[in-house]
């Protein structure tokens, strides 16, 4: 079974600018996850997507983070523009409904 | 306020030797209680999930306890590995799946 995709593994920008990151779930899970882990700290949960529905995203910071789930299977998050307190790593999850979820390798992001 | 706190922030032991990390949890309502093993650079994987009427619950060399009354669990890592060298992250459960994260522990096991 494959795992939880996530891709650019690794991405640099500068502040001011727009990055996005991808996730594709392992296939069959409707619950998928973003989370944002900033280092030394435990992941903190972004947004959270039930099918291409939102259940929960009252951590995310709406005025520049954004997210979507087309079709209730892969999801991409968009941050514009970046800020330096944005730099950390950003993990995909997926999960079918109240099971264990399943954590993708992640994207880490530096902002200069 | 829903939260988990581990300690210690870090440890390093021998090849060999046993280790017993904390946590203490404060969420309602609790679900469940979980530990995830986070290699560097990689997602954290699943170690065991431990429902209120559960006090122990083994995963090979892991072992979670878990006490519903006083809010605390423990992960005892038995004949560590330098492969066990990782962050260890308590998770509480709410309903609805909703996850608090621990800061994690940073275990370094040394030959």
């Amino acid at each position: 079974e494959a795992g939880v995709a996530q891709s650019p593994r690794y991405k640099i920008i500068e502040k001011r600018q727009s990055v996005a990151f991808w996730c594709n779930p392992i296939s069959g899970h409707a619950t998928l996850y973003w989370y944002q882990q900033i280092l030394g700290q435990g992941p903190k949960l972004l947004i959270q997507f039930q099918n291409n529905g939102v259940v929960d995203d009252s951590q995310l910071p709406k005025d520049r983070f954004s997210a979507e789930r087309l079709k209730g299977v892969d999801s991409t998050l968009k941050i514009q523009p970046a800020k330096l307190e944005d730099s950390a790593v950003y993990l995909c999850a997926s999960s079918i409904g109240q099971e264990t979820q399943y954590f993708g390798p992640g994207t880490r992001l530096l902002v200069l | 306020k829903n939260q988990v706190e581990q300690s210690p922030q870090s440890l390093i032991i021998l090849e060999g030797k046993n280790c017993t990390l904390q946590c203490n949890y404060t969420v309602s309502p609790f679900s469940n209680l979980r530990w995830y093993k986070q290699d560097t650079g990689r997602g954290p994987v699943s170690l065991t999930i431990m429902t209120f009427s559960e006090n122990t619950k083994s995963n090979g060399r892991y072992t979670a306890t878990l006490d519903a009354d006083t809010k605390q669990s423990s992960l005892h890592i038995t004949a560590s590995q330098l492969s066990d060298s990782a962050s260890y992250i308590c998770v509480a459960a709410l309903y609805g799946n909703k996850l608090v994260f621990g800061a994690g522990t940073i275990l370094r096991v040394k030959s």
